[in-house]
């Protein structure tokens, strides 16, 4: 079954670290898209990428970095730089970069700064 | 500024019919979703309205008025795997997807 893969679904980072969110896919969209979920507030979107070795900041790219180097893979490192960590990041695909094309959506990952 | 409003919450009972609405202001419309969440779980497409008019998917239902800036989702014979968050999103003027911050509804048996 196609579908996206995201790793870990719960990470821990003492202040200071980086951390590095995986997104795997498997149903060859060229679209790829990472969003962060807070209680209270709509998704916000923070990279994306159309194409292998291209990508675009978002509403919210402060502290952020992303990679592009396989159309099947869009890792997102979270730096130390990011200010307030701790929340819930989706990662999500599809066929373009339009926003009417519907999304398909990791499970998510959880990420607690102690 | 840009803006969609859902409540944040609602309770509705199992076999129930419930509506929850979404009204945007944004710049400009190019469509709507609405997506599924359960609780720290991926969101799943539900429906997408461009035009006016009401979108009958089995037990849900989706509706738009652009004049209005106003859709609903209307689920009906409520189940309990219904309790969720139902996020919806709009396209603005330059294809860019915004986001309402989600209502989280609760099914009691």
């Amino acid at each position: 079954d196609g579908g996206i893969t995201q790793s870990p679904k719960y990470l821990f980072r003492k202040e200071g670290q980086n951390v590095t969110l995986s997104c795997e896919q498997n149903l060859n969209h060229d679209a790829m898209y990472w969003y962060r979920q807070d209680p209270g507030q709509g998704l916000r979107l923070i990279y994306y990428s159309q194409i292998v070795n291209d990508f675009q900041k978002g509403d919210i790219a402060e502290g952020y970095s992303v990679s592009r180097e396989k159309k099947e893979s869009f890792p997102l490192t979270v730096t130390s730089a990011q200010k307030n960590p701790t929340a819930f990041y989706l990662c999500a695909s599809s066929i373009g970069v339009s926003g009417a094309n519907v999304l398909t959506f990791g499970a998510g990952s959880r990420l607690t700064v102690l | 500024g840009q803006n969609i409003d859902q409540p944040t919450e609602m309770t509705a009972t199992e076999g129930a019919i419930v509506q929850i609405n979404c009204t945007y202001q944004t710049s400009g419309f190019n469509g709507l979703f609405w997506y599924q969440q359960h609780a720290g779980e991926a969101p799943t497409f539900l429906s997408y309205n461009v035009l006016d008019g009401l979108e009958e998917k089995g037990r849900f239902s989706s509706f738009l008025s652009r004049s209005k800036g106003y859709s609903y989702l209307l689920l009906k014979e409520l189940q309990m795997k219904d309790s969720a968050s139902y996020l919806c999103a709009v396209i603005d003027s330059n294809y860019q997807l915004i986001w309402g911050a989600g209502t989280k509804l609760i099914i009691k048996p």
